[in-house]
């Protein structure tokens, strides 16, 4: 069974920096791309970005409003992948899922997901 | 434009057939995938590239394909339908873009 598990969400202060994480198990985590997506409570999907195996060339890939203060990075030998949110904004208030696909070079058929972790940017 | 549009609410008659449409510049170049969201529940694939269903999803759902708008039909809506569904699809450098949502009601 494929499981991904987010953590590290919580209330997080504007122009702070947060990580989330996500654990994932029962696929081979060193060949698949792996992405993030948030959803504002209520609201639509946006995605965050994603990063590549790095068999693949590892190179990772942002959505324009996030770029330049998110960082997704992974290790493999844990079978993470993380975000790095900094200089955070009220507008990334959302729940953060990530995702990836049965087929591990999935841009957006995203099979599997987590069941995400909330990011609450307030003062 | 990496824009999808989608109507915000449809509903259905239990049993009968229902079709979801999301338009985009970008479905004419590639596939739609649709997510089915439940409140609560994270996303869930039923349907991507051409006309595909993950192990699981029931074969009343189909998709279809014209120009910029792609379908997805449900024959035979049942109540367990009930739910969002989100259109997605990507852009040339692999950027990925949702649509806005329709709310499925199932009378």
């Amino acid at each position: 069974e494929v499981k991904l598990v987010e953590s590290g969400g919580g209330l997080v202060k504007p122009g702070a920096s947060l990580r989330v994480s996500c654990a994932v198990s029962g696929l081979t985590f060193t060949n698949a791309w792996m992405s993030w997506v948030r959803q504002v409570p209520g609201k639509g999907l946006e995605w965050v970005g994603r990063i590549q195996s790095e068999s693949d060339g590892g190179t990772i890939d942002y959505a324009a409003p996030v770029k330049g203060r998110f960082i997704i990075s992974r290790d493999d030998s844990r079978k993470t992948v993380y975000l790095q949110m900094n200089s955070v904004e009220i507008g990334d208030t959302a729940v953060y899922y990530c995702a990836t696909g049965a087929t591990v070079s999935t841009i957006y058929y995203f099979d599997y997901w987590g069941q995400g972790t909330l990011v609450t940017v307030s003062s | 434009s990496s824009e999808l549009t989608q109507d915000p609410a449809v509903s259905v008659a239990l049993g009968q057939t229902v079709r979801i449409t999301c338009r985009g510049d970008s479905l004419k170049t590639y596939y739609v995938a649709w997510f089915q969201q439940k409140p609560g529940q994270a996303p869930l694939l039923v349907l991507y590239d051409k006309d595909k269903r993950p192990s699981g999803i029931p074969d009343r759902f189909s998709g279809s394909r014209s120009g910029d708008t792609a379908s997805l039909t449900i024959t035979g809506a049942q109540a367990e339908d009930e739910a969002d569904y989100f259109c997605s699809s990507r852009d040339s450098p692999g950027n990925v873009f949702f649509g806005g949502a329709t709310t499925l009601t199932v009378l």
